[in-house]
Parts: C-alpha cells; structure tokens; sequence
C-alpha cells in the first residue's frame, strides 16, 4: 500500500527566505506527483504536476522536483511572501487500475511566512 | 470555465434529518470524486464517478450515498450521521481519467456539522 509522508508537519520562516518542503512515497509505481496549496477551511489548489517520466517542473516562483526511483519529491518556493502561508499538500497517484490506487495524499506541512 | 462549484458552502444537520450535498463542474470532465477532510488531516477519498461508472472506497459508511445524474453532476446524500461525520468534504473533477498527465481540479468545499 502506497504511504505519502511529508515533513516538516510545520515550518515557519521569515519574508524572502526560501521555502523547501519534502514529500517521499513508498511504491515508485506511479503516474504522476500533484502539488496543492490548501487555506484554512477551503479547498485545494492545484500548484504543479509532474509526470512520472519528468524530473521537474516549474511555474512562476514554484519548482518541483521527482526523484522516482528514491520515492522523493521537493517543493522549491523561491522569496517566500506573507501571501505563500498555507497548507501545502503533495499527493501521488498510482499505476494501480484499481482505482483506490489514484491519488494518495501526505498530510501536508503548514508554512507560516512572517512579515 | 475552470471551476469546480459545491453548494451549500455550510450545512448542519442533526442525526436524523436526510440532506444532500451537490457538486458541478462543465469542464467536460469525465471523472467525479468525493473526498472527506477532517482537521489538520489529509483528504480520504470516499467515491469515484469515472464515465459514470462508480467505484467506492469499502470503508465508507451506507449513510453516505453518492449519486451521478449526468456527467457534470455529482451529489452526496446523507442521511442518519453521527458526529463524527462532521468534516470538510470536498468535491473534485478530472478530464480523463487514467492519463499520467491527469490533474484534479477541487471544489471549495462544504463544510458539515453533525449535532
């Protein structure tokens, strides 16, 4: 069964730094790796997919790297805002052809970004 | 068109009233999810609508039951839930289901108080 960590569970880290986040999976039998921005209460926010056969992907201040065969991903946000604060989530979906195998979620490491 | 809508946005009901929570997305997407999110946890996905066939996570309780009118409707009846069913539940879309390229576009949620 595929197991997604992410950690830090939390961070918090003054304006401009950069913002690392970690996600690993057990099984690298997997189709893509989705990045998602969740605020309090509300819902996800697609950031970035990566397919299998990728290595990275980028968008605006957003870099996602894959490391399939070590079951890694890292969220790179370049000069944090206060407006980056949120739960981030990383979520995996599986080659399975069942579809409980689809999309497997981390439990997400809330940022706090300080003025 | 890029937007996943849910309706209500807040629902409280007691043990045995019956309501239904009602998802819409006309991005001509042919999978449909429901998703469970308790506090501070991950999303659990409860069902699967993919071409209207359903799939459904064994675990979820027969007081939940999904229905797929057509392809851009999606609701959730409930009915006779207990307190712990209280929770954020999320609605999601994805255009084709089964492509490594697959991203799932979220709703922003109902959030429902069981008393």
């Amino acid at each position: 069964k595929q197991e997604v960590t992410q950690i830090p569970a939390a961070l918090s880290v003054p304006e401009g730094e950069n913002l690392v986040l970690n996600c690993s999976f057990t099984d690298s039998a997997i189709y893509n790796l989705q990045w998602f921005r969740q605020d309090p209460g509300k819902g996800l926010t697609s950031l970035l997919l990566i397919q299998s056969s990728q290595r990275e992907q980028t968008s605006g201040r957003l870099n996602a790297s894959l490391d399939k065969s070590s079951g890694r991903s890292t969220l790179y946000i370049a000069a944090s805002q206060p407006g980056d604060s949120a739960t981030y989530l990383c979520a995996v979906k599986g080659e399975l052809t069942d579809s409980w195998g689809k999309f497997q979620f981390g439990a997400g490491t809330q940022v706090v970004v300080t003025p | 068109d890029t937007e996943v809508t849910q309706t209500p946005k807040h629902l409280v009901m007691g043990m045995t009233n019956k309501k239904s929570l009602k998802c819409e997305q006309h991005m001509g997407h042919r999978a449909m999810y429901w998703y469970k999110q308790k506090a501070k946890k991950p999303p659990e996905l409860m069902f699967v609508y993919s071409y209207e066939k359903l799939s459904i996570n064994e675990s979820v309780p027969s007081r939940f039951s999904p229905e797929c009118p057509n392809s851009s409707l999606l609701n959730l009846h409930l009915h006779a839930l207990q307190p712990e069913d209280s929770a954020l539940y999320l609605c999601a879309s994805s255009r084709t289901p089964g492509l490594a390229e697959e991203t799932q576009y979220f709703g922003p949620g109902t959030r429902l108080l069981v008393l």
